[in-house]
């Protein structure tokens, strides 16, 4: 997988924006970008994922930079219940759904 | 709910014992995973199955061993385990498609080992 480097840990206050950084600069054309995220001791779960354009769906946008080495996971008006650690993944083009999690970025939401 | 059921979802087993886990998925899938999560670590990627055939093992132990039936049905069995593999196993199934990755998650099984 292209390497990902995420910051360690975020806080965001209940009701604002998350915005969650992803550096991916060794990213490939044809590679997607997967954001998933885990709540305390579940199973991960897919959130959004992108190629080149921003994407925005019901739980979250994605922005891609015009060069594709970094992007932004927006979360628009965070609630308690987003508090997870949050992965940004780059898979390997042909072999899809194999996901190789790094660290992430666990987001603290505080009221 | 996701699609992708565990059984059981916590399991307490002694170093002697013989256990298995299970995963089921109906969803069309044709690729199977398993992971392991450790406390305060990343998930570790353990078996790759797809279309029913074992395609990765990442140096996991032999008291590990996975089975793939079919399409909808993947285990893990579990023998003579060490406390150190305590952890979450997790199992998850895609739809094997060039550059895409949406993996689905179950809830996994909380093992614990004495």
């Amino acid at each position: 997988d292209a390497k990902t480097t995420q910051p360690p840990s975020m806080d965001c206050a209940e009701g604002r924006a998350a915005n969650l950084p992803c550096n991916h600069s060794t990213i490939s054309g044809n590679e997607y970008v997967y954001w998933y995220r885990q709540i305390h001791s579940q199973g991960p779960q897919y959130i959004i994922h992108g190629l080149k354009n921003n994407e925005t769906n019901e739980m979250a946008s994605l922005i891609i930079t015009e060069d594709r080495k970094s992007s932004t996971l927006i979360l628009p008006h965070a609630t308690l219940r987003d508090t997870a650690v949050y992965y940004c993944i780059v898979p390997i083009y042909n072999q899809g759904g194999k996901l190789i999690f790094g660290q992430g970025t666990e987001l603290s939401v505080k009221p | 709910e996701t699609g992708v059921t565990q059984t059981p979802r916590h399991l307490v087993m002694g170093m002697t014992n013989k256990k298995s886990l299970k995963c089921e998925q109906h969803l069309g899938h044709n690729a199977m995973y398993w992971y392991k999560q450790s406390a305060k670590k990343p998930l570790e990627l353990m078996f790759v199955y797809n279309f029913k055939e074992q395609t990765e093992n990442n140096s996991v132990p032999s008291r590990f061993s996975p089975e793939c039936p079919n399409s909808s049905h993947l285990f893990l069995h579990l023998h003579t385990l060490q406390p150190e593999d305590s952890a979450l196993y997790l199992c998850a199934s895609s739809r094997l498609t060039l550059g895409l990755a949406e993996a689905f998650f179950g809830q996994g099984t909380r093992l614990t080992v004495v």
